[in-house]
């Protein structure tokens, strides 16, 4: 079974600084893709970064920038310059077949 | 503006009663899901559907049901079967049934127990 864990039930940061929010997963599927899911106080599910595992170039989007690590199956988050609208839950996810798999979630407060 | 709508936002259940959560979406996608949320535990997949008139169980279907008779409709059925139905629900539709592909969320609905 696909399992992904997220190690950091809560994390804290100040404005305008840097956070990395760790994810590790376990597959045994060679073609996989991988995801960052922010989940804000509002509760919308928004994506915030897509990997594909075949691909070693990390994924970025402006501020928000992956660590991938295949080979540990290590899928980090790192969010620069924090800002108060970052102040949310935060799902890794890994998708194979069919399926997403989400770990159990990562609280990051951001704190001016 | 294309999405997903959930209705409605807080659904109460009495003891013994089904209850019927609304999913609809206007994105085109062949796939809808989905997923229950507690605290603690992320994302658990209840049903997901790839075409109309078909569906899947996931990882927790027990104690719901779900129909897919409109391309853009996704009801989930909470049924009296279900024990612990307290959570909130996430609907989410995707172009293709894939793991590849990003799924998009609807805003969710909380259910609570009387």
């Amino acid at each position: 079974a696909q399992t992904v864990t997220q190690s950091q039930p809560e994390m804290s940061v100040q404005e305008a600084e840097t956070v990395t929010l760790s994810c590790t997963y376990d597959t045994s599927e060679n073609n996989y893709y991988l995801f960052w899911y922010k989940q804000p106080p509002s509760r919308q599910m928004i994506l915030v970064i897509r990997q594909e595992a075949y691909k070693q170039q990390n994924a970025t989007e402006n501020r928000f920038s992956v660590n991938f690590q295949k080979a540990a199956k290590s899928f980090s988050l790192k969010i620069s310059d924090s800002q108060l609208g970052d102040t949310a839950m935060y799902f890794c996810a890994s998708g194979y077949g069919n399926k997403l798999v989400f770990g159990a979630g990562t609280i990051l407060r951001v704190k001016s | 503006d294309g999405g997903i709508t959930q209705s409605p936002k807080y659904l109460f259940r009495k003891e013994g009663q089904n209850v019927t959560l609304s999913c609809e979406q206007n994105l085109n996608h062949d796939a809808m899901y989905w997923y229950r949320q507690d605290p603690g535990q992320g994302l658990r997949l209840i049903y997901y559907s790839q075409i109309v008139n078909d569906f899947q169980k996931g990882d927790i279907a027990e104690g719901y049901s779900v129909s897919r008779e409109k391309k853009e409709s996704f009801p989930l059925t909470v049924t009296s079967a279900q024990k612990n139905p307290t959570a909130f629900y996430l609907c989410a539709s995707s172009p293709r049934t894939s793991g590849r592909e990003t799924q998009y969320f609807g805003p969710g609905t909380r259910l609570l127990v009387l």
